[in-house]
């Protein structure tokens, strides 16, 4: 059974770097498919944030993407994502996903708040 | 590129059938037959229900189904039950990103 799971600080302070990373267990990152990272502010709507494949190219979010990286560690089978210069408004429950190439999620971490505030 | 519009809520009684409507545009909806449906309870992680527009996940009951005709896309769901009651999120291709609808509350009455 593939699981996810999301791990990181749950406090950031503006205009830092907010960095999570997902384990992955029951599948191997490097045998294929997309990892992708979503959020959702508390009270509203999901959000795509980016995502990348095994190969390591990545697709980002266009209203995202100069503050976006996301990478991947083969080895410990995980991803990570590191969102830079982040605001109040970067305030969400993360998702950490696996997805496929027409761009569906099968399987989502719990998700993970992170709250941004000084 | 901007939100998918889908109703902020619907409701329905037991049994009835419901449809969530989703609109985009001819470059996300319109151009790729890559819809995807979510069902997300409160505290919960999202779940696939839908996906490439009308195909369901191994363990989703044939209750649910979806369809596409040029920039709207939509979710119907027959035979309602209690556990439906739930936010629905659609979700397109748009070549090489997503984007999400603003999702819509489902009322059980």
């Amino acid at each position: 059974q593939v699981q996810l799971q999301e791990s990181g600080p749950g406090l950031v302070k503006p205009s830092e770097t907010l960095s999570l990373t997902c384990a992955v267990s029951g599948y191997s990152i490097s045998s294929g498919y997309y990892w992708g990272w979503i959020r959702q502010p508390p009270g509203k709507g999901l959000e795509w944030i980016g995502s990348i494949y095994q190969s390591g190219k990545t697709y980002h979010n266009p209203s995202l993407k100069s503050r976006v990286t996301i990478s991947v560690d083969t080895s410990k089978n995980q991803f990570s994502l590191k969102l830079s210069s982040v605001t109040a408004a970067d305030t969400a429950v993360y998702y950490c996903a696996r997805g496929y190439s027409s761009g569906w999620y099968g399987y989502w971490g719990q998700g993970t708040l992170v709250t941004v505030s000084s | 590129q901007s939100a998918l519009t889908q109703p902020r809520s619907v409701s329905g009684s037991p049994g009835q059938s419901v449809t969530i409507s989703c609109t985009g545009t001819s470059s996300d909806v319109g151009g790729y037959n890559y819809v995807s449906w979510y069902q997300q309870h409160p505290g919960k992680a999202p779940k696939l229900m839908i996906y490439d527009v009308s195909k369901r996940p191994s363990g989703v009951p044939d209750r649910f189904s979806g369809s596409k005709s040029g920039n709207t896309a939509s979710l119907t769901i027959s035979g309602l039950q209690a556990e439906d009651e739930a936010d629905y999120y659609c979700c397109s291709y748009a070549g090489s990103s997503l984007v999400f609808g603003g999702g819509t509350k489902l009322t059980v009455l």
